[in-house]
Order: structure tokens, then C-alpha cells, then sequence
């Protein structure tokens, strides 16, 4: 299985803050990878897809980049409606796996 | 719009066989790769396995041996049944429809399902 490692597991920001969370694929996974927020009894919400490609609807605060093994998430400026946990999810190879989670708290 | 809707029984007890479908709503029904997920309470995503609309599956090894994930085209459903399940398989499910290409897009609701001992 390819193991998805994303850094930090949780951290605390404020408003206004530059976040960026980290995923690296253990194998090359070329862009096939996703970022979704989740947000305490909700369904995830696709952020980014094709490791840079933002989903209609999304604000544009929210950017992803990197190709093969190394990935990251980046909000420009942390909103209040933004505290959530964010996971990314490799779907280049069976079986598809996801991160851990990175939950983002208000310091 | 697309809208995925699931249902199926919410408690069992350990050894029996979780089974759940989810209903597909609008868009198309071909193409694509319908998905299950699992959460544990308080943990993080797994994927469970896929079905397209032929019939070919992909499961999570981890799962392999007690899953199985079935699709009925004529009524725009894809289904989940896990049999022996014990306390560990205590999660929210979720279905899904995704892509090899774009990975996935479209959840449904989820439903927890509790396995007592």
C-alpha cells in the first residue's frame, strides 16, 4: 500500500494566519491526489483535485501543489470557517489511501 | 445535480453482516467508480473498495476477504456488505462516486454503524 504521511498532525493558527499542511506519498503518485476539509459530523468537501486543480466553489485562498511524492495544502489566509481537519487522499494506486488528518485549531 | 443517498441497518451485533446501499441520483450512472468509505469514530478515512458500472471491483486487502460490493445499473444503486463484523468495524460509512482520474468527488450522507459485542 502507498502510505500517505501528512504533517503536522494538528496545529494551532489564528485568523488571518498562512497555513500549510504537507502530504508525502511513500511512492511517486504523480498528481493523482485530492485535499478535503472535514468539519465535526459533516461529509469531507473536495478542496483540490489533480494536487492543484481548486473545486468549483472553493475560495480561491485555498492552493495546492506538488507532483510524485511530496504535496502541499495552503490556505493564504486561515478564515474562522476554515478550523476543520484536512486529509488528502492518493487515488494513483489500489488501494487508494488516505492521511491521517491535520486538524487546524484556533490558537 | 448528483446526489448519493445511503441507507441500511444502523446496529449489529458482532459476527453478523453489515449491508448497505446507496441510491445515485442524476448525472450519469456509466463511468465512473462507486465508492465505499469508512471513519471510525474519531479517526481518520479509509478506503473500503469501488465498483464501476460492469461490475469490476477493487477492495482494500485489509478488508478483502469480508467484503463484497455489488451494483444493480437498472436502479442506479451500489451496494456494501461486510460479513463477520466485529467492534472494530464500528465507523460512519460512506458511499461515493469517483473517478480513476479525478478521485473522488460526490459523498453521500453516511451512516454510522454501531457493532455490539
Amino acid at each position: 500500500d502507498i502510505q500517505m504521511t501528512q504533517s503536522p498532525s494538528a496545529m494551532s493558527a489564528s485568523v488571518g494566519d498562512r497555513v500549510t499542511i504537507t502530504c508525502r506519498a511513500s511512492q511517486g503518485i504523480s498528481n493523482y491526489l485530492a485535499w478535503f476539509q472535514q468539519k465535526p459530523g459533516k461529509v469531507p468537501k473536495r478542496l483540490i483535485y489533480a494536487a492543484s486543480s481548486l473545486q468549483s466553489g472553493v475560495p480561491s485562498r485555498f492552493s495546492g501543489s506538488g507532483s510524485g511524492t511530496e504535496f502541499t495544502l495552503t490556505i493564504s489566509s486561515l478564515q474562522p470557517e476554515d478550523f476543520a481537519t484536512y486529509y488528502c487522499l492518493q487515488h494513483n494506486t489500489y488501494p487508494w489511501t488516505f492521511g491521517q488528518g491535520t486538524k487546524v485549531e484556533i490558537k | 445535480q448528483v446526489q448519493l443517498q445511503q441507507w441500511g441497518a444502523g446496529l449489529l451485533k458482532a459476527s453478523e453482516t453489515l449491508s448497505l446501499t446507496c441510491g445515485v441520483f442524476g448525472g450519469s450512472f456509466s463511468h465512473y467508480a462507486w465508492t465505499w468509505i469508512r471513519q471510525p469514530p474519531g479517526k481518520g478515512l479509509e478506503w473500503v473498495g469501488e465498483i464501476n458500472h460492469s461490475g469490476n471491483t477493487n477492495y482494500n486487502p485489509s478488508l478483502k476477504s469480508r467484503v463484497t460490493i455489488s451494483v444493480d445499473t437498472s436502479k442506479t444503486q451500489f451496494s456494501l456488505k461486510l460479513s463477520s463484523v466485529t467492534a472494530a468495524d464500528t465507523a460512519v460509512y460512506y458511499c461515493a462516486r469517483a473517478t480513476d482520474r479525478m478521485g473522488v468527488e460526490y459523498w453521500g450522507q453516511g451512516n454510522l454503524v454501531t457493532v455490539s459485542s
